[in-house]
């Protein structure tokens, strides 16, 4: 039972360059969750998904899509990086009422 | 709106108890967390209570919820230099089943 787990764990991307940050969890949980993480500025939720099937966007969802690929896999995309998007990045999963459980993060910088 | 507040520093003397405060804004709030942040690390659930309890005791940690006033609190007897993280307030909105929101971490540092 590894809890979740987020690949990979640090990465440099030049501006305008992509990539997708993986999650996955192995708890059967419904809920799942892409964080980020700015000194002083505590988590900042990008998007959540319910359910299979389902997203929806958080607090700071622009410059970031998600695909929710079956009910262990949670990804995060960026399309196009910005220096802005420099962050560490949190994936988690929570039971229906229950606590979240929270991934190793991911560093990432944008140069 | 939804808003869950914490100071951002707290320093207190190793053997002292240390009080990380907490204020949040939505009344209908399921479950509140304590979350810790060791360097490096993700965020990994020290404890929680229900919304319709006043307080839950475990070994060194007191939480403390006044639902009046919208407080939660973390007491940490004999606070001990592995206690030094930054400390998160979370809150479970029951008009949103899946949403959990954060405060902005109290960071605790020991003095010798």
């Amino acid at each position: 039972n590894a809890g979740v787990t987020q690949t990979p764990k640090f990465q440099v991307l030049k501006t305008g360059q992509s990539m997708t940050l993986q999650c996955a969890q192995d708890m059967n949980h419904n809920s799942m969750y892409w964080y980020r993480q700015d000194p002083g500025m505590g988590l900042r939720l990008i998007y959540y998904s319910a359910s299979e099937g389902t997203t929806d966007k958080g607090e700071v969802p622009n410059g970031y899509n998600v695909s929710r690929l079956n009910k262990r896999e949670f990804s995060l995309r960026l399309e196009s990086a910005a220096p802005s998007q420099t962050s560490v990045y949190f994936c988690a999963s929570r039971a229906e009422g229950r606590e979240q459980y929270f991934g190793p993060g991911t560093r990432l910088t944008v140069t | 709106g939804e808003d869950v507040e914490q100071s951002l520093f707290l320093s207190v003397r190793e053997g002292d108890s240390s009080v990380i405060n907490c204020t949040y804004t939505d009344s209908s709030s399921t479950y509140l967390y304590w979350y810790k942040q060791e360097p490096g690390a993700g965020l990994q659930l020290l404890t929680y209570i229900f919304s319709n309890m006043d307080m839950k005791q475990d070994q060194r940690l007191t939480v403390l919820l006044n639902k009046k006033d919208k407080h939660l609190s973390l007491r940490i007897a004999d606070t001990q230099t592995g206690d030094s993280a930054i400390y998160f307030c979370a809150e479970s909105i029951y008009s949103s089943a899946s949403k959990i929101i954060f405060g902005s971490g109290t960071r605790l540092s020991i003095r010798p």
